[in-house]
């Protein structure tokens, strides 16, 4: 079975430019998760998806992050204009919906590391 | 709000002692729990999990974790370190059973194998 994809691996970008993260789930999987860590941090959720539906959204900087997820499959990730504090990883992390289950495992992709100069 | 906190940012243990992570929470309602391991460059990967069952949760690579409510505590242990247990280790909370849940993590616990 293949893992959760994500590209590209880096970015190095300069603050106020845009960049896009690309997030391809578990074939299957209905949930799928954004998340920042930041160096020296635990990962941070930043939004959530249930298909192609926002879940929860509160800790995405709205004023320049965005995030679609259209066909409910594939999802990007948007940062536009980026700033020096958006420096970090960003992971991608799909979850099946099993029917019974007690507890669905979130898998996460190898993720995507960020430069902001 | 639930949160997580781990003790000590880093952990150096000689190869074949105890290791021993901690991991306090904090949450409203019965917790779900998991420790994550991270390799350099990689995704996180799933350890182990509480998920209101057995207290004493056993993981992959021998690790394994015991939930105490009294506490509110979910220490991580192994008997006998190995030099590939080296990583970044995550404890994480989800209050919704991690069904369709977006997990808190705790900031993480560098370990170091001696050898």
């Amino acid at each position: 079975e293949a893992g959760v994809a994500q590209s590209p691996r880096y970015k190095i970008i300069e603050k106020r430019q845009s960049v896009a993260f690309w997030c391809n789930p578990i074939s299957g999987h209905a949930t799928l998760y954004w998340y920042q860590q930041i160096l020296g941090q635990g990962p941070k959720l930043l939004i959530q998806f249930q298909n192609n539906g926002v879940v929860d959204d509160s800790q995405l900087p709205k004023d320049r992050f965005s995030a679609e997820r259209l066909k409910g499959v594939d999802s990007t990730l948007k940062i536009q204009p980026a700033k020096l504090e958006d420096s970090a990883v960003y992971l991608c992390a799909s979850e099946g919906s099993e029917r019974g289950a007690t507890y669905n495992e979130q898998f996460f992709g190898p993720g995507t590391r960020l430069t902001v100069l | 709000a639930q949160s997580v906190t781990q003790l000590g940012s880093h952990v150096s243990v000689s190869e074949g002692a105890l290791v021993l992570l901690r991991c306090n929470y904090s949450s409203s309602v019965p917790p779900y729990l998991f420790w994550y391991v991270q390799y350099p460059n990689q995704g996180l990967q799933l350890l182990l999990k509480y998920t209101s069952a057995a207290t004493l949760v056993k993981g992959i690579n021998g690790f394994e974790a015991e939930f105490k409510k009294s506490e509110t505590s979910f220490h991580l242990t192994k008997p006998s370190a190995h030099m590939s247990d080296a990583a970044e280790y995550f404890c994480a909370v989800s209050e919704r059973g991690g069904g369709a849940d977006g997990l808190t993590f705790g900031k993480g616990t560098h370990l170091i194998i001696q050898p």
